[in-house]
């Protein structure tokens, strides 16, 4: 089955403590895409990479690091500076060519509460 | 600044009521305006606009963009309770090829 799949689901975080949400796609997508939800703020974009061993800033990434080491993964590391990581995370994928028709797929998501 | 605009933020309505969500948008080099549903947790795909004036529906759901005024409808009629979910509607920035999401539509079917 080809698909996004992140992980963990839920995911408890004390203060001060760093965390990786994983994202891994299987659908050759170049382009992948770290969101956050809040209620009422729609989806706001952290951190996005059009190919492998390149990412951009997104809207809000102060607080967050990403990596892309390989085309399938693109890990999220919330670290102890994001003043209020407790929110829906949301990973996407797309072909990311420019000029087609970039329809974004979406994984499952992660659930992160600071405790 | 890009942004994508959504309205109402809510919405509560009863079996087979007919509803339409708007969603008008300011982004540099706009490329292609697509409508999501997010129901608990992925948002899933609804459509793809590009072209001004043409509908694209799916079933009881429909949608048309007008780039003259920058703004898009979805229309879903004869509504029923799984219809209930929150519609998101986002932008593709030509160039960065990047997603300018709304807030949503959250829409609430009653039996």
């Amino acid at each position: 089955d080809g698909g996004i799949t992140q992980s963990p689901k839920y995911l408890f975080r004390k203060e001060g403590q760093n965390v990786t949400l994983s994202c891994e796609q299987n659908l050759n997508h170049d382009a992948m895409y770290w969101y956050r939800q809040d209620p009422g703020q729609g989806l706001r974009l952290i951190y996005y990479s059009q190919i492998v061993n390149d990412f951009q800033k997104g809207d809000i990434a102060e607080g967050y690091s990403v990596s892309r080491e390989k085309k399938e993964s693109f890990p999220l590391t919330v670290t102890s500076a994001q003043k209020n990581p407790t929110a829906f995370y949301l990973c996407a994928s797309s072909t990311g060519l420019a000029g087609s028709n970039n329809e974004q797929f979406f994984g499952p998501g992660t659930r992160l509460t600071v405790l | 600044e890009d942004k994508v605009v959504q309205s109402p933020l809510s919405l509560v309505v009863h079996e087979g009521d007919t509803v339409t969500l708007n969603c008008s948008y300011e982004v540099t080099n706009f490329r292609s305006l697509l409508w999501y549903k997010q129901e608990k947790k992925a948002p899933t795909f609804l459509f793809m606009l590009t072209s001004s004036g043409i509908e694209k529906k799916s079933g009881r759901l429909s949608s048309i963009l007008d780039k003259k005024e920058l703004s898009s409808i979805l229309n879903i009629t004869a509504t029923q309770t799984g219809d209930s979910a929150i519609y998101l509607c986002a932008v593709v920035q030509g160039g960065s090829e990047k997603l300018v999401f709304g807030k949503g539509t959250k829409l609430t079917v009653n039996p």
